[in-house]
């Protein structure tokens, strides 16, 4: 299958300050890349769609303003989480596609973000 | 609102058990059906996307079918092995949806023991 990379794999900030996490695909184009977060036991939650070249389409109640997503090329998407706060501390994910919405998203092993 | 329920939550069982899951997601609207295996600290590894009901896919000692019209589907593992210990997330994708708009579950935890 497609590998995904995602760095850092775990960051702790300060309330306050901005934290970027790339997100690339190794070994094919990736056309779409969607970023997802995970709380405690809860279920992976969509909180944006990137193509490139294009702005990202956010989920409801998801502050495009707060998450910033560039895709600027087919094998890179980041994901800045800016004036960071404490109840921002999640886990982030993310995949890519390059076709079809049939086929498989190949997911990233994730970024631990702690606010503190 | 769309929910996808996963059952059980968390499941121990001893090496050469054969188990089993369950993936229960809305009937209407039905586009694709999604299993991923997650083990701690890697990526979610797609296992099968499933989109005709009846659809039954296989790969190795996992298998998993599928009923879009009562909003179900059943992973299956046969004779688990302490590697098959992770987390089976399904996802499910509707025909309203945008693309790639996965709604996932929270997750089937499976260890097993040796």
């Amino acid at each position: 299958g497609a590998v995904v990379s995602q760095h850092p794999s775990w960051v702790i900030c300060k309330s306050g300050t901005s934290v970027k996490i790339e997100c690339r695909s190794l070994d094919f184009q990736a056309t779409t890349m969607f970023w997802y977060r995970q709380f405690p036991k809860q279920s992976l939650m969509l909180m944006a769609t990137s193509n490139e070249g294009s702005k990202a389409t956010y989920e409801q109640g998801v502050e495009k303003d707060k998450f910033l997503i560039n895709h600027a090329s087919l094998t890179l998407s980041t994901l800045t989480v800016t004036s960071a706060h404490p109840e921002d501390s999640s886990f982030y994910i993310c995949s890519c596609t390059s076709g079809s919405i049939r086929y498989e998203q190949y997911f990233g092993p994730g970024t631990r973000l702690t606010v503190t | 609102i769309l929910n996808v329920e996963q059952s059980p939550q968390s499941l121990h069982v001893q090496e050469g058990d054969s188990t089993n899951f369950t993936c229960s997601f809305p009937s209407s609207n039905f586009y694709a059906l999604h299993w991923y295996r997650w083990e701690t600290a890697k990526s979610p590894e797609a296992l099968f996307v499933m989109t005709l009901n009846g659809d039954e896919k296989k790969k190795g000692r996992i298998s998993a079918t599928l009923n879009t019209k009562e909003g179900y589907s059943y992973l299956y593992i046969k004779g688990s092995q302490p590697e098959d210990s992770a987390t089976y997330l399904c996802a499910f994708l509707n025909y309203g949806g945008s693309q790639g708009n996965l709604i996932f579950g929270k997750g089937t935890k499976l260890s097993v023991k040796p």
